[in-house]
């Protein structure tokens, strides 16, 4: 079966650092990932998404930018983190073109 | 692009009672509308969904309603029970439309099931 996974659970940064955060994808292949954050617990934002290695498609311009170097890893990243920045960020993948997501227990940041 | 509106923001009711949650969406082409139900501190998960070629779907208490030409569609609970307390979101995109399938969610909306 398909299991997604995301980590950190929980992070505090301060404003400036830099952030990675990963998610991987087991027992499927080529799936589509996305990454969403939920700010203040409530809307889901789409932030990225990817169809493939490398190819990286971007939602909405901001302090942020997501790899793709492998088929089932995805990863969220930043040079300097702002206030703004905190959130629930959350992976999800996806097979083809249609269909729901299944979702990756996410990660709480919070830029301090 | 897509736009989804979702209301109320909260909705109270009574144990027993049934709950209405309704979603509008903008774009026409829009054809799968997936509901989600995320518990506190948890990922949202996939409760029910329907595409565009029904107008009803129901999975036990859980019913979805579409109505194209409105361009809206709604959960329905019936015999709400307290584990059914969350926020629910809905979302759209366009199967097959793209290289992939991009939901929309809507805002969210906390429902709380007094006992």
């Amino acid at each position: 079966s398909q299991t997604i996974h995301q980590w950190p659970a929980t992070l505090v940064q301060p404003v400036g650092s830099p952030l990675s955060l990963e998610c991987t994808v087991e027992g499927t292949s080529n799936p589509n990932l996305y990454w969403y954050r939920q700010a203040a617990g409530r809307g889901l934002q789409l932030l990225f998404y990817s169809v493939g290695i490398g190819q990286i498609s971007s939602e909405v311009p901001q302090n942020l930018s997501a790899s793709r170097p492998q088929d089932r890893q995805f990863i969220l990243s930043s040079k300097k983190l702002l206030l703004s920045d905190s959130g629930f960020y959350l992976c999800a993948w996806s097979l083809g073109r249609s269909g729901g997501y299944t979702f990756g227990s996410g990660t709480r940041l919070t830029v301090v | 692009g897509e736009n989804v509106e979702q209301h109320p923001s909260t909705l109270s009711v009574q144990e027993g009672d049934s709950a209405v949650i309704k979603c509008t969406y903008s774009d026409s082409a829009s054809n799968y509308f997936p509901w989600y139900k995320q518990e506190l501190g948890k990922r949202p998960q996939l409760i029910i969904d329907i595409r565009s070629n029904v107008g009803e779907k129901k999975d036990q208490r859980i019913a979805v309603t579409l109505n194209k030409t409105a361009k809206h569609f709604s959960l329905h609970i019936t015999e709400t029970q307290p584990e059914d307390s969350a926020v629910y979101f809905c979302a759209a995109s366009k199967e097959y439309g793209g290289a992939t399938n991009k939901l929309i969610f809507g805002t969210g909306t906390l429902l709380a099931v007094q006992p």
